[in-house]
Formats: C-alpha cells, structure tokens, sequence
C-alpha cells in the first residue's frame, strides 16, 4: 500500500513550457485535492475532483488544469508556466464516506521551478 | 473567503517542556480544523482534528482547544520531544456540498525542541 505518490519529484521548466504532474492513490479514495506550497504562505488549494470524471476549482486555480479519468489518478497540468508558478506542489486524497472524509493524506510533493 | 492566521511562525522549547501554536479564523462556518505535521522534504501529516460541536481532544502527548466564539484553536504539545521538531500547520474547513473538505491552511509553525 504505497498511499499517495506523486511524480515528478523535482521538474525545472523554462517560461512558456508545459508540463503535467501526476497524482496516484492506492486507497480507493473518492477526494483528490491539489495545493501548492509556497514559504511562509502555508498550503493553498488549487482544484481538487470529488470523483472520476469531475472537477472544481480552489483557491487559486488561474494557470492551472486538472483532470480526473481515471479514480485512482488527479493530474495538474501548466499550460504555459510563468516564474510565480515556482512551488512545491503536494496532492492529497481523502474518503467520501461520512466520519472518514475529513482526515486528508498528504504526498511526498514535487519541487517545480520556472526560470 | 476563510482566512487563517497562526502563531508564532518559529517556537523553540526545551526537551520536556510544553509548546502551544495557536490559530484564529474568520468564517464563522467553519467546522473542521485538523492540525499536520510536516517533516523535512515530506508531505504534511494529519496529529490531531477537531469538529465544531467538541471543544477538546486530547491524543497521549497533543491535544487541540477550540473556542468557537473567539474562532480560534490551539495546539497543545506535552512533554516535548526531540522528535516533535518539525513544521506545524493548523487549517479550517468548510465541507462544500458534495463533501469535499477546502482546506485553508495557516502559515505554519517551526518548531524546535532543544535536547
């Protein structure tokens, strides 16, 4: 049970670039959140999918796109990346059943610079 | 929107001591707040979470105080460790209406706990 992954660990892209990161969760979790991590701001939620096929924006969604096929999977894409886009970037997957979808669980994050 | 403030942003206590972080909040609405501990280079980790309707809870060594009329929380360590060093976040929650749980995070505790 490898819990929640994400990949790439560590990605530098150049202004205008494109790219996607992936999320994937063993734990049959119906919530997949994304957020990014900047320092001294704490964790803001960017979009985040309450099931396969659905998703809704967060707090800071401009810049981003999400995509939810399959259930085990929550990808963020940049379309076009800008320098304020540099970021640890951590997803996170919870349960829909009431009593148990509160506690979110965290991956190891990816590192994403912009130059 | 909710706004999250919490305090102090680096706390340094002796092995043995007590360490308190404390959060305040705006939306009266809200009705979750979970704490997570982040390690170095790892996702954050949910400790401890309160609801609305409780105004204590207490797990071994942490426990969390809510105050719903000030709108502010607090996280208690007992009995420190070398191990409790690590970053703190407390958030709030308001379940959205397919029951997703949007995570407003504060801005983080560093703390270190000095043998």
């Amino acid at each position: 049970n490898a819990g929640v992954t994400q990949t790439p660990k560590f990605r530098v892209l150049k202004t205008g670039q494109s790219m996607t990161l992936l999320c994937a969760q063993d734990m049959n979790h119906e919530y997949m959140y994304w957020y990014r991590q900047d320092p001294g701001m704490g964790l803001r939620l960017i979009h985040y999918s309450v099931g396969e096929g659905t998703t809704a924006k967060g707090e800071v969604p401009d810049g981003y796109n999400v995509s939810r096929l399959k259930k085990q999977n929550f990808l963020l894409g940049l379309e076009s990346a800008a320098p304020s886009q540099t970021s640890v970037y951590f997803c996170a997957s919870s349960y829909s059943i009431a009593g148990e979808r509160d506690t979110q669980y965290f991956g190891p994050g990816t590192r994403l610079t912009v130059l | 929107g909710e706004n999250v403030e919490q305090h102090p942003s680096t706390l340094s206590v002796q092995e043995g001591d007590s360490a308190v972080i404390k959060c305040t909040y705006s939306d009266s609405a809200s009705n979750y707040f979970p704490w997570y501990k982040q390690e170095l280079g790892k996702g954050p980790q949910l400790i401890i979470d309160i609801r609305s309707n409780v105004g204590e809870k207490k797990d071994q060594r942490i426990a969390v105080t809510l105050n719903k009329t000030a709108k502010h929380f607090s996280l208690h360590i007992t009995e420190t460790q070398p191990e409790d060093s690590a970053v703190y976040f407390c958030a709030a929650s308001i379940r959205d209406i397919q029951g997703a749980q949007k995570l407003v995070f504060g801005q983080g505790t560093r703390l270190t706990i000095n043998p």
